[in-house]
């Protein structure tokens, strides 16, 4: 089983749209919790932690559910922008852990 | 500052030559690290560095080597390049411990062929 899985897409969304994924890691102790962006052919850079309270930073949202062992990313009012890979990244233990990513494309 | 920088961009080799991938930082990080992207799966690590002169192995340390003589550069060794090693290779920095902030540098695309 892989340390992080994320559902890899593609989401299509028009401009303006609501889009959310989550990720789901497999080590209940894990420590913290990231997403990184990464557009295309180009590397990964930090988009948010994600904090046990849930945490918002602008049109994202990124929510942890300890329980569940999922993290979660919200994306309102779509811009063109925001077309791009969301990366999920785990800290085990000090190492860290990365998602396949979640492709999202918006149109216009 | 340049941040986070990976020559050469792009390089094609046959199998069994080697070759060294540069990867240089300017913001004084202690940590360091390389990474292979492949398609469908996540960044794995292949070796790391806390410090000059202390390096250790990652997920996927076979086949290359690193050393770290000085604070901003951390050469990664291909000993001998094989087809499975084509892939996307990223170096990354960071202040101090694994969870801080990654700046990754801009990947070096390797084919062998």
């Amino acid at each position: 089983r892989k340390e992080v899985e994320q559902d890899p897409g593609p989401f299509n969304v028009p401009e303006g749209a609501t889009v959310a994924f989550n990720c789901t890691y497999s080590n209940s102790a894990s420590q913290s919790f990231f997403w990184y962006r990464q557009d295309c052919r180009k590397e990964p850079k930090l988009l948010m932690s994600v904090y046990s309270s849930g945490n918002e930073d602008g049109r994202f949202t990124a929510q942890l559910n300890r329980a569940s062992q999922y993290i979660s990313l919200l994306i309102r009012d779509s811009k063109l922008s925001d077309s791009a890979t969301y990366l999920c990244v785990v800290n085990d233990d000090y190492k860290l852990s990365f998602g396949a990513g979640t492709t999202v494309t918006v149109r216009a | 500052n340049a941040g986070v920088t990976q020559t050469p961009k792009f390089q094609v080799l046959k199998t069994g030559q080697s070759m060294t991938l540069q990867c240089a930082q300017d913001m004084n990080h202690e940590y360091m690290s390389w990474y292979r992207q492949d398609p469908g799966m996540g960044l794995r690590l292949i070796h790391y560095s806390v410090g000059a002169g202390i390096t250790d192995q990652g997920e996927v340390p076979n086949g290359y080597n690193v050393s770290r003589s000085t604070t901003e550069d951390f050469p990664l060794r291909l000993l001998s390049a094989a087809p499975s090693q084509t892939s996307v290779y990223f170096c990354a920095s960071s202040t101090t411990r694994s969870t801080d902030t990654q700046y990754f540098g801009p990947g070096t695309r390797l084919t062998v062929l």
